[in-house]
């Protein structure tokens, strides 16, 4: 069973470019979320998404980022015209459904260098 | 989510027992204890997770005071790869809308040959 598969691995935009991040979640996994980490600094929540749904996108910036899960292919975060600031490691994690506690599975990340 | 309280950093000898401790004193009822790990670099990794029970895995044991204000993270013989920083995070359950993992600063472990 593969695990949270990011791609790309490493990201490299010039300033005012798009940026597109991709997650494929576990197998039988329908929560997705994303997490932004800045260099040297703490993991932050972004958004979490249901196939087809935003179910809670209060860390994510107001402008310029999006995210989508749709109902076939991977989930995509999506930053329009990229700046400096947005240089960090994004990372994807999912989870099953169900009752009970269960853990969300992270994947290795994708590094995006804005220059 | 409630809030955790771990040290920030620590030191354990490559070999030895190593035992992370979380303050949770305002956990809920139905919220769960999850560790995680993140090695420089990588993505975090999932441990362990309980309720009210302690709970063993081949990574570690949790354990968890019976009132549930705290808990211990044991990694029971630690080798140099597991140095990394360590969050203890409560999280409501799967059913909540939001029930994201919210990370703190986490302990970080530092194992020593």
């Amino acid at each position: 069973n593969a695990g949270v598969m990011q791609n790309p691995r490493h990201l490299v935009r010039r300033r005012g470019q798009e940026a597109r991040l991709r997650c494929s979640p576990m197998k039988g996994h329908s929560h997705v979320y994303w997490y932004r980490q800045l260099p040297e600094e703490g993991l932050k929540f972004m958004v979490y998404l249901q196939k087809e749904n935003i179910i809670d996108e209060s860390g994510m910036p107001k402008e310029r980022f999006s995210a989508e899960f749709p109902k076939e292919g991977p989930s995509i975060l999506r930053i329009q015209q990229v700046v400096r600031g947005d240089s960090a490691a994004y990372f994807c994690a999912s989870s099953p459904r169900g009752r009970g506690g269960g853990g969300a599975f992270f994947g290795q990340g994708t590094r995006l260098t804005v220059v | 989510d409630a809030k955790t309280t771990q040290p920030p950093s620590m030191d354990c000898a490559e070999g030895r027992a190593a035992n992370l401790p979380c303050n949770h004193s305002t956990i809920s009822g139905n919220e769960y204890v999850y560790w995680y790990r993140q090695i420089h670099s990588q993505g975090p990794q999932y441990i362990i997770h309980g309720l009210k029970n302690n709970e063993t895995n081949e990574m570690a044991s949790l354990i968890i005071t019976e009132d549930r204000k705290s808990s211990t993270l044991i990694l029971p013989h630690a080798t140099l790869r597991d140095t990394a920083v360590y969050y203890c995070i409560v999280r409501g359950s799967m059913d909540n809308a939001g029930n994201m993992l919210t990370f703190g600063g986490g302990t970080r472990l530092m194992v020593k040959p």
